[in-house]
Parts: C-alpha cells; sequence; structure tokens
C-alpha cells in the first residue's frame, strides 16, 4: 500500500524567506512523487514531479524537490518565498492511482 | 499541457434532488478518469476510478448507487450525484489520464456543490 505524510498542516515564513515543506512516502515499488499546489476555490496545479532519473527536481514558481529514496522523502523547498506562494499544497504518490497527503497550508508573513 | 474541464464549476440543488458533473478532457482522449472529493480544508479523497465503456471501480466506503460514474466516451465522465443530501455537499474535482510513457494525470478546476 501507498500513502503519504506531510509534517505540519500549516506551515509560515517569511516573505524573502526559505519555503521548506515536508513530505514522506510509503510505497512498496519506486513511486512517482507529485507535489501539487491548489489556491482557494479552484483545482490543482502541478509543480513539479519526480518519476525516474534526476532526484533534484525543478518545478514551475521557483519550486524544487528532492527525491531521496533512503529518507524516503520528497520536500518541497523554494529559496524565498514570495506572497503569492501563500496556498495549500499536496504531496502526492503514485502507483496505479494518486493518493493525496492532508496537505499545508503555507502562510507568508509580510 | 493537456486540459480537463469540468461542468458546472458550481451548483446548488435541494436535499433530494440528483445534480450531474461533467468532466471533459479538452485535448485529448482520456480511456481512465477519476473523481475525488474534497471537504473544506481538508485533502483530495479518491471516490473512483473510470474507464471508458466499462463500470467505474468505487473505493472502499463510496456508495456506488450514490455516486452514479458514467463513462461514456474518450473525453467525457459523469458524475452523478444522486438523492443528494447536505452531507454531499463538498468540492468535486475530477482528473484524466493521459495515455503516455508516464501517464500523466491533469486535474480539473473542480465543482463546488451545495445542497440545501
Amino acid at each position: 500500500a501507498q500513502s503519504v505524510t506531510q509534517l505540519g498542516s500549516h506551515v509560515s515564513v517569511s516573505e524573502g524567506a526559505l519555503v521548506l515543506l515536508r513530505c514522506n512516502y510509503s510505497s512498496s515499488v519506486p513511486p512517482y512523487l507529485f507535489w501539487y499546489v491548489q489556491y482557494p476555490n479552484q483545482g490543482l496545479q502541478l509543480l513539479l514531479k519526480y518519476t525516474t532519473g534526476a532526484t533534484l527536481v525543478k518545478g514551475i514558481n521557483g519550486f524544487e524537490a528532492e527525491f531521496k529514496k533512503s529518507e524516503t522523502s520528497f520536500h518541497l523547498t523554494k529559496p524565498s518565498a514570495h506572497m503569492s506562494d501563500a496556498a495549500e499544497y499536496f504531496c502526492a504518490v503514485r502507483n496505479d492511482k494518486i493518493i493525496f497527503g492532508k496537505g499545508t497550508r503555507l502562510h507568508i508573513l509580510p | 499541457g493537456a486540459v480537463v474541464s469540468q461542468h458546472p464549476s458550481w451548483v446548488i440543488c435541494k436535499s433530494g434532488t440528483s445534480v450531474k458533473i461533467e468532466c471533459r478532457s479538452l485535448d485529448f482522449q482520456a480511456t481512465t478518469m477519476f473523481w475525488y472529493r474534497q471537504f473544506p480544508k481538508q485533502s483530495l479523497m479518491l471516490m473512483a476510478t473510470s474507464n471508458e465503456g466499462s463500470k467505474a471501480t468505487y473505493e472502499q466506503g463510496v456508495e456506488k448507487d450514490k455516486f452514479l460514474i458514467n463513462h461514456a466516451s474518450l473525453t467525457l465522465s459523469t458524475l452523478t450525484v444522486t438523492s443528494a443530501h447536505p452531507e454531499d455537499s463538498s468540492f468535486y474535482i475530477c482528473s484524466a489520464r493521459v495515455p503516455s510513457g508516464y501517464d500523466e494525470q491533469y486535474f480539473g478546476p473542480g465543482t463546488r456543490l451545495t445542497v440545501t
């Protein structure tokens, strides 16, 4: 069975500071891993994904994530937060179907 | 990237009535579509997997007689909430799988259902 754990339902960072959203996964087979962002009352937008190959994945809006098999982690980072980054972020794992984590709401402090 | 649309974007219905939500893949053919529901401030929960031309596969705990899914063509899947009740009020999101090497999955913008 596959599962996703996102540490911290809420994360607050100051504008310009480093963003770090944590995600750990469980999967019986090599997983595909995703980060999605959701703005209020909207659908999901794919930030980035890991399938195979390079473990450091770069996505849109300056976000990146690193797949660490030994730690079963896929943490999302951004060097400098912007006010527009405030949203809900979901980590997801996929074998035959996508399973989402519970989400982390990112708050940006002015 | 591929585009998935949903219609309507929001709907209000009275308790006891049925409401249909459409999910369309606009520029690709999707043999598989997925339906999720999302309660306020919660994650997306997979309800069912819809395969074109066959019966949907429902996740444990999802009432298939209440949430009717039809995937009649390669570009359209519908979710009908039958005899809706206030507890069915939720955000329903569909996604469509692109039949490619990595089977990319694209999400629709969601449908907000409010049952009064």
